[in-house]
């Protein structure tokens, strides 16, 4: 069993709706979580970054955590073709490495 | 203000080979951390180096060896390489740790 799951997708949704994308993981040490979104042929590019249980919100971007099930959630309104993308999650032990899921492939359609 | 930036862009090798990676930390940052993504899958730790030593490590074999300098650029080397070794190799750097920035990374075919 992998140490941080995600759906591979892909998830098709039409421009305007809502993107929900989930993340589990095992490792109770984790303690930063952290969501990049990573265009084709680019590097992965920090979105959210929440430390504990609880939510985070920025612009149109919603990041959730819920460490007593050891479950992420990033919430995307007004989705944009633009958003299109693959979103990967990445939860992070205290001073120590970043673990990512597998990602999560992204379509919004205009 | 220039990001991470890494080199070359794309390589192309042949089995049994060795490759040296190269990585320019954006301004400010003193930790550079390599991964390594297959495609399709998500990026998978190497290792990191902070005050250039080797201060964590993934699990990667010994074939993979890296190098940070005192201006906190670093190389990552893969020796003997196998047709497995090809990927998207990505340097991230940060602060002490947090808050990386990853380069677009290099890509290696191994033939």
């Amino acid at each position: 069993q992998k140490e941080v799951e995600q759906d591979p997708g892909p998830l098709s949704v039409p421009e305007g709706a809502i993107v929900s994308l989930n993340c589990t993981y095992s490792n109770s040490a984790f303690q930063y979580f952290m969501w990049y979104r990573q265009y084709s042929r680019k590097g992965p590019e920090l979105l959210m970054y929440t430390y504990s249980s609880g939510n985070k919100e920025d612009g149109r971007f919603t990041a959730q955590v819920d460490k007593s099930s050891k479950y992420i959630s990033l919430f995307i309104r007004d989705s944009q073709p633009s958003d299109s993308a693959t979103y990967l999650c990445a939860p992070e032990a205290a001073g120590n490495k970043l673990t990512f899921g597998g990602g999560t492939r992204v379509l919004v359609k205009p | 203000d220039a990001g991470v930036t890494q080199s070359p862009t794309h390589l192309i090798k042949t089995r049994g080979q060795q490759v040296t990676l190269r990585c320019s930390p954006k301004s400010g940052h003193d930790t550079v951390s390599w991964y390594q993504q297959a495609l399709g899958q998500g990026p998978q730790f190497i290792f990191q180096y902070y005050e250039e030593e080797e201060r964590q490590r993934g699990n990667f074999p010994d074939r993979f060896s890296g190098h940070q300098f005192p201006n906190y650029s670093s190389e990552l080397n893969v020796n003997a390489l196998l047709l497995g070794d090809s990927a998207l190799y990505l340097c991230a750097s940060s602060v002490g740790g947090r808050g990386y920035t990853f380069g677009s990374g290099t890509r290696l075919t191994v033939v």
